[in-house]
């Protein structure tokens, strides 16, 4: 039972474009969501999140926006630079349980790729 | 700040072997998490805990046992080794709090054959 799903493994754009990463999830009780960005052979590193109660979160060229009616998330890129080639996971936390862990829930991951 | 280190970085073992996964933070996170990373499949949840002394089973326990004795680490075992568990393994540790920023080891590469 997959409760966040990235739909598109892969996304190639030109440089200087804008790519558009698109996220479903499943739950709405998940309240805050974020987009983490891994390069081979590294960990994820966290890159923006946004809050259930908000539609939009911006952070110089990436922005964030939340279609909660639709559950639906998605991260823009703009412009498209070839540094930000990587795999792009989105996540969603999770219903807090007793322990209030909250816990992460994350999608397959989409493989963004910028050629110059 | 060396923020959370895995080791080993690569790992062959031979299936039915044992082994440790070794986590450590040094940010005095509160929260661990012991992720595996499949092709197609994103990051699968193992392990958590919320603080030394405390675990808890996350999506894909079978196969694996943790321990949390201290707050810097949060070692994640083996047991039985089966082709199945050959993945990338990730450690990651958080404050607790609404945004879940977790940060993230370098991951361990197991191949078990």
């Amino acid at each position: 039972d997959q409760q966040v799903k990235q739909n598109s493994p892969s996304l190639s754009v030109q440089e200087g474009r804008i790519s558009i990463l698109n996220c479903d999830y499943t739950n709405s009780m998940f309240d805050y969501f974020l987009w983490y960005k891994k390069y081979p052979a590294e960990g994820p590193t966290f890159l923006i999140s946004i809050s259930s109660i908000k539609d939009k979160n911006e952070d110089g060229r990436f922005t964030v926006f939340l279609n909660k009616s639709a559950k639906h998330l998605s991260l823009h890129i703009v412009p498209s630079q070839p540094g930000d080639s990587a795999v792009y996971f989105c996540a969603a936390r999770g219903t807090p349980d007793s322990s209030n862990t909250g816990k992460l829930i994350f999608g397959q991951g989409t493989t963004l790729q910028v050629k110059p | 700040n060396a923020g959370v280190t895995q080791t080993p970085k690569f790992r062959i073992l031979k299936i039915g072997q044992s082994m440790t996964l070794q986590c450590t933070q040094d940010m005095n996170h509160n929260y661990m998490y012991w992720y595996r990373q499949d092709p197609g499949m994103g990051l699968k949840l193992i392990y958590y805990s919320v603080g030394a002394g405390i675990t808890d089973k996350g999506e894909v326990p079978n196969g694996y046992n943790v321990s949390r004795s201290t707050t810097e680490d949060f070692p994640l075992r083996l047991e039985l080794a089966a082709p199945s568990q050959t993945s990338v393994y990730f450690c990651a540790s958080s404050y607790p709090g609404p945004s879940r920023r977790y940060t993230f080891g370098s991951g361990t590469r197991l191949t078990v054959v």
